[in-house]
């Protein structure tokens, strides 16, 4: 499968535990992007990156949000102390070198998070 | 600043038939692309037509549409022949030459498609 994987599919963590989010990119991208689905919501633009760098975390909340893009592996969405709020949908998505507008992405299958 | 706007939460289809989604916008962006993506209930997100401002052809990809009117800022999507896997939640979503590195989408509209 040559798509945009990501792992696990569900993750249940308790309050106040760590949430790790694991996502591949599909062969030859290497810009990667999370969002984030709230029930009953769109898609909510969350952080971009490519290797190594961190392009625009302009939707990434302030605390306890972190994500990287390491030169080997996957990208990693980790989540600190979680809290019932933090219980959603999340993906990731990944294209080629951005080309104006008229570019799209690959979207992975989601993690969905639940925090009990 | 970019917005997208859904207006309709839930919409009906008798199968075979044709059905309408509603998106409008709001950008200051000169150059921009919409598209439509699809998220049945299993979850993943599923691209299905793009458009872009300046295309002056409508985008067809299949049984979807997309009527684009520019001046009304709108970017509707058309399903012709509704098959009952088409019951899904539907997004609208845009990206701006100057906000390329992200998308932003409307809230969603579910379809359902009745036998």
């Amino acid at each position: 499968n040559a798509g945009v994987m990501q792992n696990p599919r569900h993750l249940v963590r308790r309050r106040g535990q760590e949430a790790r989010l694991r996502c591949s990119p599909m062969k030859g991208h290497s810009h990667v992007y999370w969002y984030r689905q709230l029930p009953e919501e769109g898609l909510k633009f969350m952080v971009y990156l490519q290797k190594e760098n961190i392009i625009d975390e302009s939707g990434m909340p302030k605390e306890r949000f972190s994500a990287e893009f390491p030169k080997e592996g996957p990208s990693i969405l980790r989540i600190q102390q979680v809290v019932r709020g933090d219980s959603a949908a999340y993906f990731c998505a990944s294209s080629g070198p951005p080309r104006g507008s008229g570019y799209g992405y690959t979207f992975g299958s989601g993690t969905r998070l639940t925090v009990v | 600043a970019q917005k997208i706007t859904q207006t309709q939460p839930g919409m009906f289809v008798q199968e075979k038939e044709a059905v309408t989604l509603d998106c409008t916008y709001d950008t200051s962006d000169q150059s921009y692309g919409l598209f439509w993506y699809k998220q049945p209930s299993s979850g993943e997100m599923i691209f299905l037509i793009y458009q872009g401002s300046y295309d002056e052809q409508n985008a067809t990809e299949g049984r979807y549409s997309l009527n684009f009117q520019k001046a009304r800022k709108s970017a509707n999507l058309v399903i012709s022949a509704s098959q009952l896997g088409d019951s899904a939640m539907y997004f609208c979503a845009m990206r701006g030459s100057n906000t390329g590195n992200q998308f932003y989408f409307g809230t969603g509209t579910s379809l359902t498609v009745i036998p």
